[in-house]
C-alpha cells in the first residue's frame, strides 16, 4: 500500500522567513498529488494539486510545490510566510490513474511568529 | 452553495451508546468519504462510497457502519461507542471522474466518548 511521509512534525518560523515542507510518497506508478491546509478549528482546504504537466505548480496564497518524480517528492514552498499561514499542512496522494482513495501524510504544524 | 455539511459539530457520548454522524453534500458528487483525524496521525479513511448503494471499507472501518441510499447523504454510524473512537470526524466528497479531482471537506464533528 502507498504511504506518504512528511518529515517535519512542527515547524516554527518568523514572519517573512521562507518555508519548505517536505513530502515523500511510496508508489512507483502514476500519482496525483495534493497539499491541503487546515487552519485552527477549520476543515481541510485545497492549497494546490499536481496531476500532469509542469512539475512546478502554483496554488493559492502564494504557495507552490515541485513534483520531483525521481525523488518521489512533492515539497511545498512559500518565499515569505505570514502570521496568517499558521496552520497544519497535509500532503496527500492518489496512487494510480483510476484510484479514488486519498492517502494522507501525518501533517506538519506550522507556527509563524509575528 | 453549502458544499459538504456535517452535523452535529460536537457530541459527547457514553461508552456503549450509539449515534449517527450526518453528512450531506449538494454538489452532486458521486464519491463520498469518512475520515477520522487524531492528533499527529493525519487523516485515516474509515469508509467510502462511489455512488448510491455502493460502499466499501477504508483503512480503519472497525466499529463503524455506513449507508448510501442517496447521492447526497452518507451517514456514519457508531453502534457501541468506545473511548478509542474519540476523534474528529470529517466527511468529504468529490466528483467521480478523474483521480486528479480534489476532495471537498465538511467542517468536522468532534466526538468524545467518556
Amino acid at each position: 500500500a502507498q504511504s506518504v511521509s512528511q518529515h517535519n512534525h512542527h515547524v516554527i518560523l518568523s514572519e517573512a522567513a521562507s518555508l519548505e515542507l517536505g513530502c515523500n510518497y511510496s508508489y512507483g506508478g502514476t500519482v496525483n498529488l495534493f497539499w491541503y491546509v487546515q487552519y485552527p478549528g477549520q476543515h481541510l482546504q485545497l492549497l494546490l494539486k499536481y496531476f500532469s504537466g509542469d512539475p512546478l505548480v502554483k496554488g493559492i496564497k502564494g504557495f507552490e510545490a515541485e513534483f520531483i518524480k525521481s525523488k518521489f517528492s512533492f515539497n511545498l514552498r512559500k518565499p515569505s510566510v505570514q502570521w496568517s499561514d499558521t496552520a497544519e499542512y497535509f500532503c496527500a496522494v492518489v496512487a494510480g490513474a483510476g484510484s479514488y482513495q486519498l492517502t494522507f501524510g501525518k501533517g506538519t504544524k506550522l507556527s509563524v511568529i509575528p | 452553495n453549502a458544499g459538504v455539511t456535517q452535523t452535529p459539530k460536537f457530541r459527547i457520548l457514553k461508552i456503549g451508546q450509539s449515534m449517527t454522524l450526518q453528512c450531506t453534500q449538494d454538489m452532486n458528487h458521486n464519491y463520498m468519504y469518512w475520515y477520522r483525524q487524531d492528533p499527529g496521525m493525519g487523516l485515516k479513511l474509515i469508509y467510502y462510497s462511489v455512488g448510491a448503494g455502493i460502499t466499501d471499507k477504508g483503512e480503519v472501518p472497525n466499529g463503524y457502519n455506513v449507508s448510501r441510499s442517496t447521492t447526497e447523504d452518507f451517514p456514519l454510524r457508531l453502534e457501541l461507542a468506545a473511548p478509542s473512537q474519540t476523534s474528529v470526524y470529517f466527511c468529504a466528497s468529490r466528483v467521480g471522474r478523474g483521480s486528479n479531482q480534489p476532495q471537498h471537506f465538511g467542517d468536522g464533528t468532534r466526538l468524545s466518548i467518556l
